[in-house]
C-alpha cells in the first residue's frame, strides 16, 4: 500500500535555527511529493513539489525539500526559523495506484512546528 | 480575489439534519475535490470531480453526496447528519490534465461543521 509518514507529531525550534520537518514515503514507482502548510483556522497552502530533477526542490517562504530516493525521504527545511512559520506541515504523495491520471493525494499526519521567540 | 472559496465557514446543526456546503473556483482548473479533516486533523480525500464527472469516490456513506453544476462548483450535500460527521471540510481545485498529476492542489479557507 502506498503511504506516507510524518514521524513526528510536533517540532520546536528556536527562533533563527534551522528547522528541518521529516517525511518518508511509500510507492511503487517513481514518487511525486508535496509538502503544504495549515496556519491556524486557515486551508492548506502549497509550499514545493519535487516530481523529477534536482533533488533540492525550492518553494515558497524560504523552504525547500530534498528529496533522497536511497532513504525513501522527503525532508522540509528552512535555514532561518521565523516565529511566524510556525503552523502545522503536511506531507503528501501522489497515489500511483490510483488510474486516470488524476492527482490523488495521499497525506501524512501532519507535524506541528512551534518557532519559540 | 479568492481563489478557492466556501460557504458557509461555520455550520452548526443538530443530528439528523441536512445541511450542503457550497465551494466555487474561479482559477478556471477543471478538477475539483472535497477532503474531510478530522480532529486530530487527518486529511482524508471523500470525492473529485472532473469537468462535473465524478472520478474519484471514497469509501463515504451514502448519506455524502457532491454535485457539481458545472466545473467551477463542487458542492457537497449530507443527509441524516451524525455526531461522527463533526469536522472541517475542505474543497480544494487543481488543473489536472489526464496522464499528469503533478499539479498542485489549491484549498479553501474550510467549513467547520459541529453536529449536536
Amino acid at each position: 500500500a502506498q503511504s506516507v509518514a510524518q514521524p513526528e507529531d510536533q517540532v520546536n525550534v528556536a527562533e533563527g535555527n534551522p528547522l528541518t520537518v521529516k517525511c518518508t514515503y511509500s510507492v511503487s514507482g517513481n514518487p511525486y511529493l508535496f509538502w503544504y502548510v495549515q496556519y491556524p483556522n486557515r486551508g492548506l497552502q502549497f509550499l514545493l513539489k519535487y516530481i523529477t530533477g534536482d533533488n533540492l526542490v525550492k518553494g515558497s517562504y524560504g523552504f525547500e525539500a530534498e528529496f533522497n530516493k536511497s532513504q525513501t525521504s522527503f525532508h522540509l527545511k528552512k535555514p532561518s526559523a521565523l516565529v511566524s512559520d510556525s503552523a502545522l506541515y503536511f506531507c503528501a504523495v501522489r497515489d500511483l495506484m490510483f488510474s486516470g491520471g488524476y492527482n490523488k493525494l495521499i497525506f501524512g499526519a501532519g507535524t506541528r512546528l512551534a518557532v519559540h521567540p | 480575489d479568492t481563489a478557492v472559496s466556501q460557504t458557509p465557514k461555520y455550520l452548526v446543526t443538530q443530528m439528523g439534519n441536512d445541511k450542503s456546503i457550497k465551494c466555487e473556483q474561479n482559477l478556471g482548473h477543471d478538477t475539483m475535490y472535497w477532503y474531510k479533516q478530522d480532529s486530530k486533523k487527518f486529511l482524508k480525500i471523500m470525492f473529485s470531480y472532473n469537468n462535473k464527472e465524478l472520478i474519484i469516490n471514497e469509501t463515504v456513506p451514502n448519506r455524502f453526496s457532491p454535485k457539481s453544476p458545472d466545473k467551477a462548483h463542487l458542492n457537497l450535500h449530507i443527509n441524516s447528519l451524525e455526531l461522527g460527521d463533526s469536522a472541517v471540510y475542505f474543497c480544494a481545485s487543481s488543473p489536472v490534465l489526464p496522464g499528469q498529476g503533478s499539479y498542485e492542489q489549491y484549498f479553501g479557507p474550510g467549513t467547520r461543521l459541529t453536529v449536536t
